[in-house]
């Protein structure tokens, strides 16, 4: 049984370009949510989805992000136009139910860099 | 909002040596996992653990929800267990706060 798969790895991008990080949640798990983690910090949530769904979208900031799951597909995080601030580990996590209630299980995250 | 606290930030052991690690929350949770963040970055999954006592192989774990806190054993630490440990925790929510974490060097 696979885990959370995200992809890629590591993301390299220049100011003012698109960054698309993927997530494939566990088999069986509807529940996504995207955490970040800078340097040195521990992770913070970002945004909380189901199928089609944006639950709580509370820790994503107002511009330039963006998060769906799709009915069909992986989990995708959006960042446009990005800028070095951006830089960070982003994690993604899946749970069978909702995570509080459940074990939520993490990906192996996607470092973006940003120059 | 909910606080958490790790202690100590750092540790360094000697292979083959115990530690212990602490976390303090400031408020009442249903739900509390321990990871392990290996030196490559990637999250792992140590417990699941919102109260009482578990243990997998040479880690146990002990959470003690009345009193708010949570402690991680390490026991015949090796280099292998090096790396950041995170105390996450929910209180209601799906959102898990997660603490500063406690960075371990295991030395050979």
């Amino acid at each position: 049984n696979a885990g959370v798969m995200q992809n890629p790895r590591h993301l390299v991008r220049r100011r003012g370009q698109e960054a698309r990080l993927r997530c494939s949640p566990m088999k069986g798990h509807s529940h996504v949510y995207w955490y970040r983690q800078l340097p040195e910090e521990g992770l913070k949530f970002m945004v909380y989805l189901q199928k089609e769904n944006i639950i709580d979208e509370s820790g994503m900031p107002k511009e330039r992000f963006s998060a769906e799951f799709p009915k069909e597909g992986p989990s995708i995080l959006r960042i446009q136009q990005v800028v070095r601030g951006d830089s960070a580990a982003y994690f993604c996590a899946s749970s069978l139910g909702q995570a509080g209630n459940t074990e939520a299980f993490f990906g192996q995250g996607t470092r973006l860099t940003v120059v | 909002g909910i606080q958490v606290e790790q202690s100590p930030p750092d540790l360094i052991l000697q292979e083959g040596a115990n530690s212990t690690l602490r976390c303090n929350f400031s408020d009442s949770v249903n739900n509390l996992q321990w990871f392990h963040q290996n030196p490559w970055g990637q999250l792992i999954n140590l417990f699941y653990i919102p109260s009482g006592t578990k243990q997998n192989g040479r880690l146990s774990a002990t959470t003690v929800a009345t009193e708010r806190y949570s402690l991680l054993y390490i026991s015949s630490s090796q280099t292998t267990d090096s790396g950041v440990y995170f105390c996450a925790v929910s209180s209601g929510t799906y959102k898990y706060i997660f603490g500063t974490g406690t960075r371990l060097k295991v030395l050979a």
